[in-house]
């Protein structure tokens, strides 16, 4: 079975663009959840999809938004970035069997990106 | 905001010797998860320890939970320089509704020499 993969790998902006990631779960994973990763706060929660619905939002401003599609692809976007954006972006996926139960998260490789 | 402390922050030991990490949180748990990152990449995950187990072993990890006291440890016994990287305990708290929300500790740097 094929891990969760994102693409792209690496991506360079300027401060006031936008980006789009994208992130494709295991398959028969139904749950996507995105992490931020910076040395200075580790790593922080985004938001969680499970369904095409954002089940769960961590404490981050409306300029970071994400979307699941019906294959459970998912997608997150950033608008009007910020130096401060920089960082690794991780995915994850799990089956999410039955709520309460809690699941393991399988990551993928991470998107790194650089805000110039 | 961070669920918690690991300690400690960096740990250097040689070849064949015991790694112990410890680490603490702050609220009730569905489940404690170990992951392990090598310089940067993706998260590799070890083990799930659930709030109603107390002690859990996968191959050379073992891992414990005490939830009166809201810290777990993993023990990596007869360390290889493979293992080094940065080990990171991840909180799965109770939501209402469900949901998967990992709330992540400070991490460990081991490093492991020859």
């Amino acid at each position: 079975k094929a891990g969760v993969t994102q693409t792209p790998r690496y991506l360079i902006k300027t401060r006031g663009q936008q980006v789009t990631l994208s992130c494709s779960p295991i398959s028969g994973h139904r749950s996507v959840s995105w992490y931020q990763q910076t040395p200075g706060q580790g790593l922080q929660f985004l938001f969680e999809y499970f369904s095409e619905t954002q089940r769960n939002k961590g404490n981050f401003p409306g300029r970071f938004s994400g979307r699941q599609f019906s294959n459970s692809r998912s997608e997150m976007n950033v608008s009007t970035l910020e130096l401060g954006d920089s960082a690794l972006y991780l995915c994850a996926s799990s089956l999410r069997l039955s709520i309460g139960s809690g699941d393991t998260q399988y990551f993928g490789p991470g998107t790194r990106l650089t805000v110039l | 905001s961070q669920q918690g402390e690991e300690d400690p922050q960096a740990l250097s030991i040689q070849e064949g010797e015991n790694a112990t990490m410890n680490c603490s949180y702050k609220t009730s748990i569905n489940n404690l998860q170990w992951y392990r990152q090598n310089s940067g990449r993706g998260l590799v995950h070890l083990i799930l320890i659930r709030s109603n187990e107390r002690e859990k072993h996968s191959g050379r990890l073992r891992v414990t939970l005490d939830t009166s006291k809201k810290s777990s440890s993993l023990l990596i016994t007869a360390s290889r320089a493979a293992d080094t990287a940065s080990y990171f305990c991840a909180t799965d708290a109770l939501i209402t509704g469900g949901g998967n929300k990992l709330t992540f500790g400070t991490g460990t740097q081991l490093k492991v020499e020859l």
